[in-house]
């Protein structure tokens, strides 16, 4: 069974500090990976999307990504409380397939 | 609008009645999916279409559960004489032809499905 795994919080940070969400996945042949955020009833959207080792940053949003570690992490910097949602990791090798999630509340 | 759109938003049905919803995907897309998503989970992978083939569907999926893709464009899940169980939020995405500059996923709004 291929996993994904995410920490499911809740991680609580204030308001302006780093937030770090945290992904590993067994699969060695995923080649995509992806960050959507969630709010409370709504569909997931996406955040980043990152396919090559290393780090790739988009505003305020970073994506790191070690295949040989299996691991994938977003950062979000300055958080502000609207960044507060549930973060789901998903991984494609064929199929996408997502992690629980992890709630980020973000307090002023 | 030019995103993924489902309907109906809501459903609420019995138990052993059958239920069908329906995704229309951005129009360039030719990839489309299904998920199913509980509470404190994510979205659940159901079954995967590129233009009107089923190319993948999930092992944990009931046979109850069918979906349709007739011309490649919109599509439909169909669930049959359904349970308890199978009250969760059906997402639909679609995503471009692979090999496109971008491969993600966009989500609809999503079919929340009550079964009493």
């Amino acid at each position: 069974q291929k996993e994904v795994e995410q920490n499911s919080g809740p991680l609580s940070v204030p308001e302006g500090a780093i937030a770090s969400l945290n992904c590993t996945y067994s699969d060695r042949g995923s080649q995509s990976f992806f960050w959507y955020r969630q709010y409370s009833g709504k569909s997931p959207e996406l955040i980043m999307f990152i396919y090559s080792n290393g780090d790739k940053e988009d505003g305020r949003f970073t994506a790191q990504l070690n295949k040989a570690s299996q691991y994938v992490s977003l950062l979000i910097r300055d958080s502000q409380p609207s960044d507060s949602a549930t973060y789901l990791c998903a991984v494609r090798e064929g199929e996408v397939r997502f992690g629980a999630g992890t709630r980020l509340t973000v307090k002023p | 609008d030019t995103g993924v759109s489902q309907n109906p938003r809501h459903k609420i049905t019995k138990r052993g009645q059958n239920v069908t919803f329906r995704c229309d995907p951005i129009s360039e897309h030719n990839r489309l999916y299904w998920y199913r998503q509980t509470l404190g989970q994510g979205p659940e992978f159901l079954t995967y279409f590129q233009n009107e083939a089923q190319l993948e569907k999930s092992r944990l999926l009931s046979d109850r559960f069918s979906a349709e893709r007739p011309k490649g464009s919109f599509s439909t899940l169909e669930i049959q004489r359904t349970e308890q169980g199978d009250s969760a939020m059906y997402l639909c995405a679609s995503s471009p032809p692979a090999g496109s500059s971008y491969n993600e996923q966009f989500f609809g709004p999503g079919t929340r499905l009550t079964v009493l």
